[in-house]
């Protein structure tokens, strides 16, 4: 079984200052880990995404992040928020072969304060 | 490249009346589509997932004779919300797997959603 916790339902931070948005998993397999943001009344767009190889993945819009295997931890950063940064972030997790089933996390609400 | 859309992105139906939603691919192949249900302020829940030409898998606590779908072809698939109740209004998104053979095939292509309101 599969799942992701994401710590911190709201994260507000002051423009300019540095993101992190957490996110922790768990699976019996090696996953794919994804990064997605959601605009209000918006489908999902893919942030940035780990499968294999390095574990320092970049993305879209200056994010990115770190696979730690050691801490099951799959977390997102950006170095200088934007005001346009300002949406819902999700985690979810994909174990590598079979159904591929993706599971997401609850979601983090980013709030940018001028 | 790899967009889906769904239609209609809002909709308000009545109380007992069906209706569908259209989810695409539009410049890919898919032949695994994925429906999501999203309550406000949730996290996304799979529904189903569809395969092209078969039946759909259902998750556990999804009633597969209220959310009809149909995966009839490699670039559209369906939802069907039958006799709709007001606790069915939700944000439903649907997502496609692919391309196949190109790119990583465990990620998924997110349409825009679709809100349905049921008065």
């Amino acid at each position: 079984a599969q799942s992701v916790t994401q710590l911190g339902s709201h994260v507000s931070v002051s423009e300019g200052a540095l993101v992190l948005l957490r996110c922790n998993y768990s699976s019996s397999v090696p996953p794919y880990l994804f990064w997605y943001v959601q605009y209000p009344n918006q489908g999902l767009q893919l942030l940035l995404k780990y499968t294999t190889g390095a574990t320092l993945v970049k993305g879209i819009n200056g994010f990115e992040a770190e696979f730690k295997k050691s801490e099951t931890s799959f977390h997102l950063t950006k170095p200088s928020a934007h005001m346009s940064d300002a949406a819902e972030y999700f985690c979810a997790v994909s174990e590598a072969g079979g159904y591929q089933k993706v599971t997401f996390g609850i979601g983090t609400k980013l709030q940018v304060i001028p | 490249g790899a967009v889906v859309s769904q239609h209609p992105s809002w909709v308000i139906c009545k109380s007992g009346t069906s209706v569908k939603i259209e989810c695409r691919s539009l410049d890919f192949q898919a032949t695994t589509m994925f429906w999501y249900r999203q309550f406000p302020k949730q996290s996304l829940m799979l529904m189903a997932t569809s395969n092209e030409g078969s039946k759909a898998t259902y998750e556990q606590g999804v009633e597969k004779d209220k959310f009809l779908i149909n995966h009839a072809s490699l670039t559209l698939s369906t939802l069907t919300v039958t006799s709709a109740h007001p606790e069915d209004s939700s944000f439903y998104i649907c997502s496609a797997r692919g391309p196949m053979g190109q790119g990583i095939p465990y990620e998924q292509y997110f349409g825009p959603g679709t809100r349905l309101t049921v008065t």
